[in-house]
This record gives C-alpha cells, structure tokens and sequence, in this order.
C-alpha cells in the first residue's frame, strides 16, 4: 500500500502570499488530519477532516484553512503568510475507527519557508 | 506551554549503552502513542499504550504507561546507531480524539 504523499516537499514564499498544500491519503483512509513542526513549538494540531468535514480544530488563526475531497485528498491553505509561519507541515491519515484508538500515518511534510 | 513534558531534551550514548525517555502530565490520556522521527521524514508510530501499567515490548525498545495514564517511558536496551532519531510522545485525551497532543521531543544520538 502506497504511503501518505504530500505536495510539494518544499517551498519558498514571501510574506504575504498564500500557499496551498495538498496531502493524499493511504487508500482506504477517510481520516486527514493537519499538523505544524517548528523547532520551538513542536508537533501543533491544526484540524481534522473526515468525510469531507471538519471534526476537530487546534488553536490556529483563521489565515489556516483546510478541506477534504470526496477521494479523501486534502488541502490546506495558510493566506497572508508571516514569517512565523515557516514550518514543516505534517498530514497524517487514519481509518478513524469508532469506539477505540487509531493509528495516525503521518506523510514526509512540506517544508514552507517564508521569507 | 506543552500539555507533555518530554525529558531530557537530548541524549547522547555509546552504542550499547541503556536510555531512557520520560513523557509526563498533569493530564489524563486514553491513549498514549509514541512515534520516531527522522531528519526529513513524517514520525512514524512505534507504539501505542492504552490501559494504566501496561507495558509493551518491542524488540529492544520497552514502554511503560503509567498506571494513572498521566506519564510514560521509554526504555531502550543495548542502542545502536540505527536508534538516532526524534522521539515523540503524544496523547489522545478521550477515545475517539484525534486530536493528538505532542511532547516538544527527545533528540537521541548513539555513537558507534
């Protein structure tokens, strides 16, 4: 089975912009769920899609935005990018099984740098 | 303020050497996960605990939850350099919360 696949690995932008990235699942998968990394701050959850709904959200601006298709591919998209927002931002997917826990498969990451 | 304290920061061992991680909280977890992460790579799931005082073993590597379901640890018996790498901790509050909490990470090195 083919793993979680995030578009693109890397990428420069300037503060400002905005940035679009887009995450595929593990086939099956209906679950995506979106995290930020930096050096300071760590592992931060950004929101969860299923079935092409936000379930969950994390403390994060509304410049953070997501969706879910009904393939279960998901985007997520940061408008007026600051420099704090440079990151490397995770997908992780899950079958999202009721009633216990579930594994989180998490992809490579893009890596955003904001200059 | 991170929900998991993770500690120490960084480890640094000999090959064949013992280490341990250490994971806690003021908070209750349903669920306890701990995952490795590589320069360049998403983490990748190494274990996941669920009942108080479970311990589970894998290969070299053993994890403890504590019987309040508040801290954990992370043992590693005889490390070889394939064991370099970020070790994360994170915790799920309820069942069925997929909205994982992660400790800031424990940078372990082991030198051949």
């Amino acid at each position: 089975k083919a793993g979680v696949t995030q578009t693109p690995r890397y990428l420069i932008k300037t503060r400002g912009q905005q940035v679009t990235l887009s995450c595929s699942p593990i086939s099956g998968h209906r679950s995506v769920s979106w995290y930020q990394q930096t050096p300071g701050q760590g592992l931060q959850f950004l929101f969860e899609y299923f079935s092409e709904t936000q379930r969950n959200k994390g403390n994060f601006p509304g410049r953070f935005s997501g969706r879910q298709f009904s393939n279960s591919r998901s985007e997520m998209n940061v408008s007026t990018l600051e420099l704090g927002d440079s990151a490397l931002y995770l997908c992780a997917s899950s079958t999202r099984l009721a009633g216990g826990t579930d594994t989180q498969y998490f992809g490579p990451g893009t890596r955003l740098t904001v200059l | 303020t991170q929900l998991l304290e993770q500690s120490p920061q960084f480890l640094s061992i000999q090959e064949g050497e013992n280490l341990t991680v250490y994971c806690n909280s003021s908070s209750v977890f349903s669920s306890l996960q701990w995952y490795r992460q590589e320069p360049g790579e998403g983490p990748v799931l190494l274990v996941t605990v669920v009942t108080g005082g479970e311990v589970k073993k894998l290969k070299r590597l053993t994890f403890q939850f504590g019987d309040a379901r508040k801290d954990s640890s992370l043992h590693i018996t005889a490390a070889q350099p394939g064991d370099t790498g970020l070790y994360l901790c994170a915790g799920a509050p309820q069942i069925n919360d997929y909205k994982l909490s992660f400790g800031a990470g424990t940078t372990v090195t082991v030198r051949a």
